[in-house]
C-alpha cells in the first residue's frame, strides 16, 4: 500500500525565513502526490499536486514542491514565511488507479515574529 | 461557484445513538469521498462513491455506512455511536473519476458524549 511519512510533527520558523516541510512516500508505482493545508476549524485546502510531467510543482500562496523519484520525496517549500502560513500541513499520496488519499500525520507550522 | 457543503457543522450525540451527516459536492462533481480526522489517528479514509456506487472502502466497522444519490449528494451514517467516533468528518468531491484534485468541505464536528 502506498503511504507517506512527514518528518517533524512541529516546525517553527521566523517570519521571512524559508519554510521546508518534509514528506517521503512509499510507492511501487508512480504516485499522485498532494499537499493540503488546514486552518483551525476548517477543512483541507489543496496547495499543490503532482501527477505527471514537470517535477517542480508550483502551488498557491507561494508554495512549491519538487518530486524527487530517486529520493522518494515531495518536500514543500516557501522562500519567505508569513504569519498567515501558520497552519497544519498534510502530505498525501494516491495510487494511480485508486480513489483514496493516504495522508501523512501532518506537520504543524508555527511562524514567529 | 459553491464549494463542498457539509451539514451540520457541529453535532453532539449520545453514545448508542445514530447520526447522519450530509455532503453536497461541487456542481458537476460525481465522486464523493469521506474521511475521519482525529488527533490520534489523523486522517483516515472511510469510503468513496462515484455515480451512486461505492467503489472503495476504508478499514472501518460496519457501523459506518454511506450512500450517494442521483444528484451526487452523499450521506454517511454511523450507528450505535461510541465515544471514539468523536471526530471531524470531512467530505471531498472530485470531477474526475480518479483520486486527483479533491476539494474538501469544512467538515462536520461530531462529539459523542
Amino acid at each position: 500500500a502506498q503511504s507517506v511519512t512527514q518528518l517533524g510533527s512541529h516546525v517553527s520558523v521566523s517570519e521571512g525565513a524559508l519554510v521546508l516541510l518534509r514528506c517521503n512516500y512509499s510507492s511501487s508505482v508512480p504516485p499522485y502526490l498532494f499537499w493540503y493545508v488546514q486552518y483551525p476549524n476548517q477543512g483541507l485546502q489543496l496547495l499543490l499536486k503532482y501527477t505527471t510531467g514537470a517535477t517542480l510543482v508550483k502551488g498557491i500562496n507561494g508554495f512549491e514542491a519538487e518530486f524527487k523519484k530517486s529520493e522518494t520525496s515531495f518536500h514543500l517549500t516557501k522562500p519567505s514565511a508569513h504569519m498567515s502560513d501558520a497552519a497544519e500541513y498534510f502530505c498525501a499520496v494516491s495510487p494511480d488507479s485508486g480513489y483514496a488519499l493516504n495522508f501523512g500525520k501532518g506537520t504543524s507550522l508555527l511562524v514567529t515574529p | 461557484k459553491a464549494g463542498v457543503t457539509q451539514t451540520p457543522r457541529y453535532l453532539i450525540k449520545t453514545r448508542g445513538q445514530q447520526v447522519t451527516l450530509s455532503c453536497s459536492p461541487i456542481s458537476g462533481h460525481r465522486s464523493v469521498s469521506w474521511y475521519q480526522q482525529t488527533p490520534g489517528q489523523g486522517l483516515q479514509f472511510l469510503f468513496e462513491y462515484f455515480s451512486e456506487t461505492q467503489r472503495n472502502k476504508g478499514n472501518f466497522p460496519g457501523r459506518f455506512s454511506g450512500r450517494q444519490f442521483s444528484n451526487s449528494r452523499s450521506e454517511m451514517n454511523v450507528s450505535t455511536l461510541e465515544l471514539g467516533d468523536s471526530a471531524l468528518y470531512l467530505c471531498a468531491s472530485s470531477l474526475a473519476s480518479t483520486g486527483v484534485g479533491y476539494t474538501f468541505g469544512s467538515g462536520t464536528r461530531l462529539t459523542v458524549v
